[in-house]
C-alpha cells in the first residue's frame, strides 16, 4: 500500500513550457485534489474530483487543467509554464469515512 | 467564504512544555470538520488531530488536545511535553461537508528549545 504517490519530486521549467505532474493513489479513494504550497501562503486549492469523470475548480485553477479518467489517477497539467506558477504542488486524496486528506510528498517546481 | 486564520507566525517553546497554537476560522455551515497538519523540514504533510463540528468533546490524540469553541469559531492545538521532533510548520485546516476541498491557514513555525 504505497499511500498517495506524486511525481516527479522536483522539475525546473522554462516559461512557456508544458509538464505534467502525476499523481496515483491505491486506496480507493472518491475524492482527490491539488494544492499547491507558496511561502507564506499555506496551501490553496486548485482543482479537485469527487470521482472519475467529474472535477472542479479550486481557489486558484488559473493556468492550470485536471481529467479524472480513473479513480486512482488524477494528474495536473500546466499548460504555458509561468513564473508566477514556481511552488510547492500537493496531491491528496480522501474518503468521506474519515473527512481527512491523505498527502503526497509534494513536487518541487521551478519555472525560469 | 471560507477562511481560516494562525494569528501566530511563529512560536517557541522549551523542550517538555507546552504551548498553545491558535486558530480561527469562518463558516456560515453547522456541519464540517477541522484538522491540525504538521509540516516537518521533510515536508511530508502529517495529519496531527481531527475535530468533527458535531461533537461538544474536545479531541485528544496522546500528547496533542484541541480546544474547541464552536461559538467562538476557535480551534486551538495544545501541545504537551514537547519533543524535539516536534519543531515543525502546523497548519489549521477546515472542511465543509466532504473531504475534496480543504482550506488552510497560513501556517505557524513551531521551534523545541533543548
Amino acid at each position: 500500500n504505497a499511500g498517495v504517490t506524486q511525481t516527479p519530486k522536483f522539475q525546473v521549467l522554462k516559461t512557456g513550457q508544458s509538464m505534467t505532474l502525476q499523481c496515483a493513489q491505491d486506496m480507493n479513494h472518491e475524492y482527490m485534489s491539488w494544492y499547491r504550497q507558496d511561502p507564506g501562503m499555506g496551501l490553496r486549492l486548485i482543482h479537485y474530483s469527487v470521482g472519475a469523470g467529474i472535477t472542479d475548480q479550486g481557489e486558484v485553477p488559473n493556468g492550470y487543467n485536471v481529467s479524472r479518467s480513473t479513480t486512482e489517477d488524477f494528474p495536473l497539467r500546466l499548460l504555458s509554464a509561468a513564473p508566477s506558477q514556481t511552488s510547492v504542488y500537493f496531491c491528496a486524496s480522501g474518503t468521506d469515512l474519515s473527512y481527512e486528506q491523505y498527502f503526497g510528498p509534494g513536487t518541487r517546481l521551478t519555472v525560469t | 467564504a471560507q477562511t481560516v486564520t494562525q494569528s501566530q507566525p511563529e512560536m517557541s517553546v522549551q523542550e517538555a512544555e507546552t504551548v498553545t497554537l491558535s486558530c480561527t476560522y469562518d463558516t456560515s455551515e453547522s456541519d464540517y470538520y477541522l484538522f491540525w497538519y504538521k509540516q516537518p523540514p521533510s515536508r511530508q504533510m502529517i495529519l496531527v488531530i481531527r475535530q468533527e463540528a458535531y461533537k461538544q468533546q474536545n479531541a485528544t490524540e496522546n500528547r496533542f488536545s484541541v480546544n474547541f469553541q464552536k461559538a467562538a469559531k476557535s480551534f486551538s492545538l495544545k501541545i504537551s511535553d514537547s519533543q524535539l521532533g516536534d519543531a515543525a510548520m502546523y497548519f489549521c485546516a477546515h472542511s465543509q461537508g466532504g473531504s475534496e476541498k480543504l482550506v488552510f491557514g497560513k501556517g505557524t513555525k513551531l521551534t523545541v528549545n533543548p
